[in-house]
């Protein structure tokens, strides 16, 4: 089946400093990820999606000069959170979608903890 | 826009038990739905899917069946394990983007 790996899956960072998260689809090449937070105890919430090969789009109220996000390749994107704060601290998870039939498997996830 | 809406937790279970967890959607078009799974400390799992309606997605005990007229999408399982504690999230596809929407999750703790 389908398989996404995220690295890595928890990351401490200090405040100020930029943390960068890989999303990789294992067995099938990606056209499309999309990258999501959760805040504890609430649903998960779409920050943006990427195509391969184009700028991602983001969803309204998310910083995209904030949220670096790259899909460079049909099998890797990243989200780089830069100049991180405290209240960045969160749970982000990417999913990957292929066009033709692989849909929204997602990755493991990633704890980053701001201090 | 696009919404899901689900039963608030925690669910509070004894081994065996039935278990529903209420789901409702608003779409303008034809969604696929889903039911995820959250384990403790993991990422989420594909737990079952409807592409149409009155499709039932089922497995590993769990059912939710694709109701149209009542915008519903109700998970079910006969009888919970302790295995079976998560986070359990509602979703709606749209067909043309792939977004998924995601309702707000409900925890299900079942005890022995």
């Amino acid at each position: 089946g389908a398989v996404v790996s995220q690295h890595p899956s928890r990351v401490i960072c200090k405040s100020g400093t930029s943390v960068k998260i890989e999303c990789r689809s294992l067995d099938f090449q990606a056209t499309t990820m999309f990258w999501y937070r959760q805040f504890p105890k609430q649903s998960l919430m779409l920050m943006a999606t990427s195509n391969e090969g184009s700028k991602a789009t983001y969803e309204q109220g998310v910083e995209k000069d904030k949220f670096l996000i790259n899909h460079a390749s049909l099998t890797l994107s990243t989200l780089t959170v830069t100049s991180a704060h405290p209240e960045d601290s969160s749970f982000y998870i990417c999913s990957a979608s292929r066009r033709d039939g692989i849909r929204n498997t997602f990755g493991s996830g990633t704890r980053l903890t701001v201090v | 826009g696009d919404s899901v809406t689900q039963m608030e937790g925690p669910v509070t279970l004894s081994e065996e038990a039935f278990l529903t967890i209420n789901c409702t959607y608003t779409a303008t078009g034809y969604p696929s739905l889903f039911w995820y799974v959250q384990y403790p400390g993991e990422g989420l799992q594909l737990l079952l899917k409807a592409t149409k309606a009155d499709d039932k997605g089922s497995n590993k005990g769990f059912e939710a069946t694709y109701r149209k007229e009542t915008t519903s999408f109700h998970l079910e399982k006969g009888s919970v394990q302790v295995s079976d504690s998560a986070v359990y999230f509602c979703a709606l596809s749209d067909r043309a983007t792939n977004k998924l929407i995601f309702g707000t999750g409900t925890l299900l703790a079942v005890q022995p």
